[in-house]
């Protein structure tokens, strides 16, 4: 069982589309993070969310970290075929030197 | 600024071969580093990690091994390889004293024939 479970898994939508991915827990974590992965390629940093009830955003990406620190979402607006790639959410908790991935949310942007 | 070197690229071995992947770490000191395995499109796995010299925690038992013979390098090795390793590999670092944030390397292609 995952500590942090990642939804959709794959999502396929039209350019232009809105779309949301949730990340949810039943343990806090002291901070979240979002990653876009291309294929072959390593993870790359979007977005940290440290305070609970956090909202970031970064161009048409809207990042939001629950009131109690379990949960976060990531908001797409008006997807365009460069959001293709694969979305990981990852929790760091308090007192451990480790991070806790989702499984990871495939999305394909559809020209 | 700080970067994170992962070497080789991409390695094709035969089962029962001896494998070393390497990561280094320039622009920061005594980092955080991590060993992941990731299968295609999907989550990733921890491996080990190290909050020091010398100092690793293995976080699933199998057929690899980790050291960190020095602040910033960071070993996955293997005695005998199994087709299971096979896989995509990859580095992060993060801050010493809080993992805030992880950072990836570039990642290593392993395929065991």
């Amino acid at each position: 069982t995952q500590l942090l479970e990642q939804s959709p898994q794959f999502l396929s939508i039209q350019e232009g589309e809105n779309l949301t991915v949730y990340c949810n827990s039943s343990s806090v974590f002291s901070s979240l993070q979002w990653y876009r992965q291309e294929p072959g390629e390593g993870p790359v940093l979007l977005v940290t969310v440290v305070t609970g009830g956090e909202v970031k955003k970064l161009k048409r990406l809207t990042f939001q970290f629950g009131d109690a620190r379990k949960d976060s979402s990531l908001h797409i607006t008006a997807a365009q075929p460069g959001d293709t790639g694969l979305y990981l959410c990852a929790g760091a908790r308090y007192n451990f030197n480790k991070f806790y991935f989702g499984s990871g949310t495939k999305l394909n942007v559809k020209p | 600024s700080q970067t994170i070197h992962q070497w080789p690229a991409t390695l094709v071995q035969p089962v029962g071969s001896p494998l070393s992947l390497e990561c280094t770490v320039e622009g920061t000191s005594n980092p955080n580093l991590y060993w992941y395995r990731q299968a295609a499109g999907r989550g990733l796995q921890l491996l080990f990690y190290s909050v020091g010299i010398g100092q690793i925690s293995s976080e699933v038992p199998q057929n690899l091994s980790a050291s960190r013979p020095q602040d910033r390098q960071f070993i996955l090795s293997s005695k005998k390889l199994l087709l299971s390793d096979s896989g995509f590999y990859l580095c992060a670092w993060s801050v010493a004293g809080g993992p805030d944030t992880q950072y990836f390397g570039p990642g290593t292609r392993l395929t065991v024939l």
